[in-house]
């Protein structure tokens, strides 16, 4: 079946840090790719679409500047949380798909926590 | 504001027993309803992609039905194992260029 990359799947760092995490389909061209955010116990909350090529979409209320994403390739989609204060910590974890009918693949997430 | 609903939000069901749990959504500008299992630990596994009303999906113990004019599928799993133990979310879409609406999800735990 189709396989996400999803690393790091950890990170622990201090206010202020840079964070890139990255997320990649291993067997097949992901033309759109997709970044969740999650927090407890609550449902999986979309922060952007990003279609390879192009500008990511960014859902309402999502700083653009501050959740930077990059999908330079078909397999390739990185998020990098600028500047990441405590209340940034949370579960990310990113999709990919092929064909705009079929369903998402997902990678494991990353749990990143800012001290 | 679209919303999706998941009941019940927790089910803990015996080893051998057969479950079943809802997705609610609007019923209205339908394009799909995707069903999806997550394990711990595990990233979430696509189960069924739905799109057509009275559609019925099977895979192995576990199906899902579909009824787009009321706004709802069920996901039945028969004869539980431990290895269900998951959390099973649905998530809805009003056509193919809009984001999936994802719910809550489901968490399911078998007991032996």
């Amino acid at each position: 079946g189709a396989v996400v990359s999803q690393h790091p799947s950890r990170v622990i760092c201090k206010s202020g840090t840079s964070v890139k995490i990255e997320c990649r389909s291993l067997d097949f061209q992901a033309t759109t790719m997709f970044w969740y955010r999650q927090f407890p116990k609550q449902s999986l909350m979309l922060m952007a679409t990003s279609n390879e090529g192009s500008k990511a979409t960014y859902e309402q209320g999502v700083e653009k500047d501050k959740f930077l994403i990059n999908h330079a390739s078909l397999t390739l989609s990185t998020l990098t949380v600028t500047s990441a204060h405590p209340e940034d910590s949370s579960f990310y974890i990113c999709s990919a798909r092929a064909v705009s009918n079929q369903p998402q693949h997902f990678g494991d997430g990353t749990r990143l926590s800012i001290l | 504001i679209l919303n999706v609903e998941q009941s019940p939000q927790s089910l803990h069901v015996q080893e051998g027993d057969s479950t079943n749990f809802t997705c609610s959504f609007p019923s209205s500008n339908f394009y799909a309803l995707h069903w999806y299992r997550w394990e711990t630990a595990k990233s979430p596994e696509a189960l069924f992609v739905m799109t057509l009303n009275g559609d019925e999906k099977k895979k192995g113990r576990i199906s899902a039905t579909l009824n787009t004019k009321e706004g709802y599928s069920y996901l039945y799993i028969k004869g539980s194992q431990p290895e269900d133990s998951a959390t099973y979310l649905c998530a809805f879409k009003v056509d193919s260029n809009y984001q999936l609406i994802w719910g809550a999800g489901t968490k399911l735990i078998i007991k032996p």
